[in-house]
């Protein structure tokens, strides 16, 4: 059972658009980490925020870490097809991550 | 390549045999967890060592399952007696003792049980 629910669970769109994909949860984190997996591939930490209503930027991508620490949003910028992947959200509590089940993002050319 | 790294990649097995996969950390990485993924979800925690200890366990760890890191570096995932639902990724990370969080994964043990 993931506690965290990640929407939409499957993302298609064109390069050069704009998309945002979310995490949302009942429970509070110290953090949270988002990580994006390829295929064959394990999770490769994106960015991790802990401060409620922090907002991070990664090039192209920016995080944003809800006020009560419950929820968070990846919003990418001009996509490309190298931003293709499986995009995982993972709550952070005593150590211990919690992941959500992913937003697969494909971006096509 | 001083990354995490799993073998074997890639594991076919009848069910009811034995298997068992090796995760090798990042060099000096305390911390050892093993991962259980499947289609379409997240990784799931089954396991953590602190060097050779043995900390935490899921209760998705059945009796099946055991885990080793006999002198704190690798360590073995064996699971006795596999079933189907056995068929999973099996993933590895690592994080040094002060990592912040951080952990670093291997590219996972992909396994079938036919």
């Amino acid at each position: 059972t993931q506690l965290l629910e990640q929407s939409p669970q499957f993302l298609s769109i064109q390069e050069g658009e704009n998309l945002t994909v979310y995490c949302n949860s009942s429970s509070v984190f110290s953090s949270l980490q988002w990580y994006r997996q390829e295929p064959g591939e394990g999770p490769v930490l994106l960015v991790t925020v802990v401060t409620g209503g922090e907002v991070k930027k990664l090039k192209r991508l920016t995080f944003q870490f809800g006020d009560a620490r419950k929820d968070s949003s990846l919003h990418i910028t001009a996509a490309q097809p190298g931003d293709t992947g499986l995009y995982l959200c993972a709550g952070i509590n005593w150590g211990k991550l919690q992941f959500g089940a992913g937003t697969q993002v494909v971006v096509t050319p | 390549d001083t990354g995490v790294s799993q073998d074997p990649r890639h594991k076919i097995t009848k069910r009811g045999q034995n298997v068992t996969f090796r995760c090798d950390p990042i060099s000096e990485h305390n911390r050892l967890y093993w991962y259980r993924q499947t289609l379409g979800q997240g990784p799931e925690f089954l396991t953590y060592f602190q060097n050779e200890a043995q900390l935490e366990k899921s209760r998705l760890l059945s009796d099946r399952f055991s885990a080793e890191r006999p002198k704190g570096s690798f360590s073995t995932l064996e699971i006795q007696r596999t079933e189907q639902g056995d068929s999973a990724m099996y993933l590895c990370a690592s994080s040094p003792t002060s990592g912040k969080n951080i952990q670093y994964f291997g590219a996972g043990t992909r396994l079938s049980v036919l």
